[in-house]
């Protein structure tokens, strides 16, 4: 099946830091990558959709200036949690697409953990 | 709001029965369907997907969609300890959330199979 790779897959910062995560699609071309974050015991919640070469859908509620996306390939998209402060901590999972009505194929997320 | 609805469970059901998982959604217009299984502390994992009414079968597992009753379920047979996880269903749709493209997921069905 589709590989979607996620870096790094734990990550343990002081508050104030800024975190990149990456996501890769390994074998198939995503034009559409997704980005969510889920909080213990709650559903996935969808932060942002990215297209290659454009700018990326943020979804209400989601701040487009601390959670920076850029989707520079077809194969690579990252998202830069910029002054992460301890509520921003939880799983960040992002998933890829070849098209946006094909199934989503997830990475296997980043634990983010801000002191 | 346009919804995808589960029943959280718990589920339990005796090693070797039928599973059966269900979900239904508001959008009438949803065109695409997926169930993703998610063990805890892990990321979703694609298990089926359908698009027309009817059932499809993929190994021990079948997907069942009726457009009309705006119904999807997914049948595990042959039920193993190693299927107890988080079902989730979701859908695409038009109208659903700000993007092309979006699953909407439902808040999940937890299975536990027990041996």
């Amino acid at each position: 099946g589709a590989v979607v790779s996620q870096h790094p897959s734990w990550v343990i910062c002081k508050s104030g830091t800024s975190v990149k995560i990456e996501c890769r699609s390994l074998d198939f071309q995503a034009t559409t990558m997704f980005w969510y974050r889920q909080f213990p015991k709650q559903s996935l919640m969808l932060m942002a959709t990215s297209n290659e070469g454009s700018k990326a859908t943020y979804e209400q509620g989601v701040e487009k200036d601390k959670f920076l996306i850029n989707h520079a390939s077809l194969t690579l998209s990252t998202l830069t949690v910029t002054s992460a402060h301890p509520e921003d901590s939880s799983f960040y999972i992002c998933s890829a697409a070849w098209t946006s009505n094909q199934p989503q194929h997830f990475g296997d997320g980043t634990r983010l953990s801000i002191l | 709001q346009k919804e995808v609805e589960q029943n959280s469970g718990p589920l339990s059901v005796p090693e070797g029965a039928i599973a059966s998982l269900n979900c239904t959604y508001s959008d009438r217009g949803s065109q695409s369907f997926f169930w993703y299984r998610q063990y805890s502390g892990k990321s979703p994992e694609l298990i089926m997907f359908i698009y027309s009414n009817g059932d499809k079968e993929d190994g021990r597992f079948t997907a069942q969609l009726n457009k009309a009753s705006q119904y999807v379920s997914l049948l595990i047979r042959d039920s193993q300890p190693s299927d107890s996880a988080t079902y989730l269903c979701a859908v695409i749709g038009p109208n659903y959330g700000g993007s092309q493209g979006n699953l909407i997921f439902g808040k999940g069905t937890k299975l536990s199979v027990k041996p």
